[in-house]
């Protein structure tokens, strides 16, 4: 059965102080691997695709990185607008849409 | 880039009523549209997948006599929650995209509707 899992649930971080969040997954033949933010009361928002292992994409604060086994979304020197739930997401096996995991809560105080 | 559009944003109804929700796709044509469903502190659960043109397939334990998804076009779907209970109150959301699958920015989500049920 494809499943992802993130971890940690909640994640709770000074501002400036960096940290990674983690995403392990099992899919049969992995398509995509999606990063999404979603904001309270909101609907997710795109930021990164990964496709093969050892694959890594950079936008600003954010940098994700791909195994065969599980995903990183690290966040260097977080600032309180980088708070969010952050999702996981594969594709991949029969299915035709994403598979999400639960979520990581970024809190970032300044 | 891709944008969806989904509305209302927030709506209460009466026990007993019935709500719809449109999800539109304005600068691409969403060949697939998938609902879900979020409860506080859970992930998103995928209630139906919908091909335009053609019925949606549920999610096992989704009822699909209550939870009505019409894509009658390639902009447009909708979702109507028929004789809604306290217990439908939930965040729905919307997400498109075309047939191949995902593009390399995945699929585009609506932002979502609250849904109050009193």
């Amino acid at each position: 059965e494809d499943q992802v899992t993130q971890s940690p649930e909640a994640l709770r971080l000074q501002e400036g102080e960096s940290s990674s969040l983690n995403c392990s997954y099992t899919v049969s033949g992995l398509r995509g691997l999606f990063w999404y933010r979603q904001d309270p009361g909101k609907g997710p928002e795109f930021l990164f695709t990964l496709y093969s292992a050892g694959e890594e994409k950079e936008k600003e604060r954010l940098k994700a990185t791909l195994t065969k086994k599980e995903s990183f979304l690290h966040i260097t020197a977080p600032k309180p607008e980088d708070s969010a739930t952050y999702l996981c997401a594969v594709y991949g096996g029969s299915q035709g849409n994403l598979i999400f995991g639960k979520g990581t809560k970024l809190s970032v105080k300044p | 880039g891709a944008v969806v559009s989904q509305h209302p944003s927030r709506v209460i109804c009466k026990s007993g009523t019935s709500v719809k929700i449109e999800c539109r796709s304005l600068d691409f044509q969403a060949t697939t549209m998938f609902w879900y469903r979020q409860f506080p502190k859970q992930s998103l659960m995928l209630m139906a997948t919908s091909n335009e043109g053609s019925k949606a397939t549920y999610e096992q334990g989704v009822e699909k006599d209550k939870f009505l998804i019409n894509h009658a076009s390639l902009t447009l779907s909708t979702l109507t929650v028929t004789s809604a209970h306290p217990e439908d109150s939930s965040f729905y959301i919307c997400s498109a995209g075309g047939s191949q699958g995902p593009s390399n920015y995945g699929y585009t989500f609506g932002s979502g509707t609250r849904l109050t049920v009193v």
